[in-house]
C-alpha cells in the first residue's frame, strides 16, 4: 500500500513568488493534516481536513496560505506571495481514525524562500 | 496552542548506552504519543499512551504516561546506530482533532 506522498520534495523560490505543495494521502484516509517545521522548533499544526471540508484551520499563519482538498482526495497548500519566514519543512499526514493520534506522515516538502 | 517542551534538546551517546528523554505539557493530556523522524523521512508513530500511569513497550523502547497527565517519558535501552533521529512527543488539542508536537530530541549514536 502506498504511503503519503508529497511533491515537490524541495522548492527554492524568491520572496514574493508563489509555491504550491501537493499531498496525496493514503487511500481511504478521510483525515488529512498539514504541519510545518522550522528548524529547531516544534512541528506546528496548520490545518485539518475531513474529506473535502476544513475541520480546523486555526494554525494557518495568515491569508497568504490557502489549502484545498479537491473531492476529498489529494490536497494542495499554496503560499502566495511567499515571505522569508515561510521557509521550513511542510509535512502532510493522513489518518483513518480521529483521536487515536496515529498519523501517517509524508516525507515533507522543504521550502526555502530567498 | 498548547506548549510541549522536550528535554534534552539533543543527545550524543555511545552505542549500547541507554537513553532517557521526557516531554512536559502546559496542560493535561488524555493521550501521549511518541514519534521518530529518521533523517530525510517523515515522523513515524512509535508508541501511543492512553491512560495515566500507563507503561508501554515497543521492542527496546518504553514509554510512560505520567501520573499528573502533564508529562511523558521515553526510554531506549541498548541503543544502536539506527536509533539516530529526532524523537517527538505529541498530544491532542482540545478538539481532539489536531495534535500538538514538541520541539524534538535529536539523538546521535556513536558506534
Amino acid at each position: 500500500e502506498a504511503g503519503v506522498t508529497q511533491f515537490p520534495s524541495h522548492s527554492v523560490i524568491e520572496k514574493g513568488q508563489t509555491v504550491t505543495l501537493r499531498c496525496d494521502p493514503i487511500s481511504g484516509h478521510d483525515n488529512l493534516y498539514w504541519y510545518r517545521r522550522v528548524m529547531g522548533k516544534e512541528i506546528k499544526f496548520l490545518l485539518h481536513f475531513v474529506k473535502e471540508s476544513k475541520q480546523d484551520e486555526s494554525g494557518m499563519p495568515n491569508n497568504r496560505f490557502l489549502a484545498e482538498r479537491t473531492g476529498g482526495t489529494y490536497s494542495t497548500l499554496k503560499v502566495q506571495p511567499a515571505e522569508l519566514e515561510d521557509s521550513g519543512v511542510y509535512f502532510c499526514a493522513s489518518s483513518q481514525y480521529l483521536n487515536t493520534g496515529e498519523l501517517f506522515f509524508g516525507e515533507g516538502s522543504r521550502l526555502t524562500v530567498l | 496552542g498548547q506548549q510541549l517542551n522536550q528535554s534534552p534538546q539533543s543527545m550524543f551517546i555511545q552505542e549500547g548506552e541507554d537513553v532517557s528523554m521526557n516531554c512536559t505539557s502546559s496542560s493535561i493530556f488524555n493521550t501521549w504519543l511518541w514519534y521518530k523522524q529518521d533523517p530525510g523521512e517523515g515522523p513515524v508513530l512509535l508508541i501511543a499512551l492512553y491512560k495515566a500511569g500507563e507503561l508501554t513497550s515497543n521492542g527496546r523502547l518504553t514509554a510512560q504516561f505520567g501520573i499528573t497527565r502533564k508529562d511523558s517519558f521515553l526510554n531506549i535501552s541498548a541503543s544502536i546506530p539506527s536509533d539516530v533521529g529526532i524523537y517527538f512527543c505529541a498530544g491532542p488539542g482540545r478538539s481532539g482533532n489536531q495534535f500538538y508536537f514538541g520541539t524534538g530530541t535529536s539523538l546521535t549514536v556513536i558506534p
